[in-house]
């Protein structure tokens, strides 16, 4: 089962950051956040991830709270093109990647 | 380029006609996994293997078979398709041991199987 809660779905205008919000309560201590965006019938791309510290890239920044529990996905600056369904999944090497549903995030002109 | 080679992208096949579909990677990672994709019901896992010769179910490996005798390579055969395997299938690799690696899972671009 999926160990992480995402809201199914947001809108987010162009060209203003988009939030995507993440809950995994039961995070163990090896696992890493992992972000995923699925654009149409693609095949998953791999935005960022952290363990415990901020983190940025050319794509996002993943801010994770001081207890784990929680964490934050940010498109500083949405584009069309950033229409998707993005991903947060707990995971260890060598462990099952698990998806959940994720969040349909729809940018508006 | 690293990548993760899936073929074919479509395939339409009939009820109980053998098929393959490749998945190779370049990346020299030990773990791939193949997972299907339906509407309403996300990303499931099929089978997976950790290294050469090593391959284990996932959730639905009902109908399916893999093989991983080369490193690279990980095909899925459909022995005997049935309609319930009309799906979206992806193929995916990543480093297996020790802390994840950078990117995690890389993913093929995607396999669309109707069987008919």
């Amino acid at each position: 089962d999926a160990k992480t809660t995402q809201p199914p779905s947001m809108d987010c205008a162009e060209g203003r950051a988009a939030n995507l919000p993440c809950n995994h309560s039961t995070i163990s201590g090896n696992e890493y956040v992992y972000w995923y965006r699925q654009i149409h019938s693609q095949g998953p791309q791999y935005i960022i991830h952290g363990l415990k510290n901020n983190e940025t890239n050319e794509m996002a920044s993943l801010i994770i709270t001081e207890d784990r529990k929680s964490s934050t996905l940010i498109l500083p600056h949405a584009t069309l093109r950033d229409t998707a369904v993005y991903y947060c999944i707990v995971w260890a090497a060598g462990n099952k990647l698990t998806f959940g549903g994720g969040t349909r995030v729809l940018v508006k002109p | 380029e690293a990548q993760v080679t899936q073929n074919p992208r479509y395939l339409i096949t009939v009820t109980g006609k053998k098929l393959t579909v490749t998945c190779s990677q370049n990346m020299n990672h030990e773990y791939m996994s193949w997972y299907r994709q339906d509407p309403g019901l996300g990303l499931r896992q099929i089978y997976y293997s950790m290294n050469v010769e090593v391959t284990d179910k996932g959730d639905v490996p009902e109908g399916y078979k893999v093989s991983r005798k080369e490193k690279r390579n990980f095909p899925l055969i459909l022995e005997s398709p049935s309609p319930n395997q009309t799906s979206l299938y992806f193929c995916a690799s990543s480093r297996a041991s020790g802390r994840p690696s950078g990117d995690g899972y890389t993913f093929g671009s995607g396999t669309r199987l109707t069987v008919v």
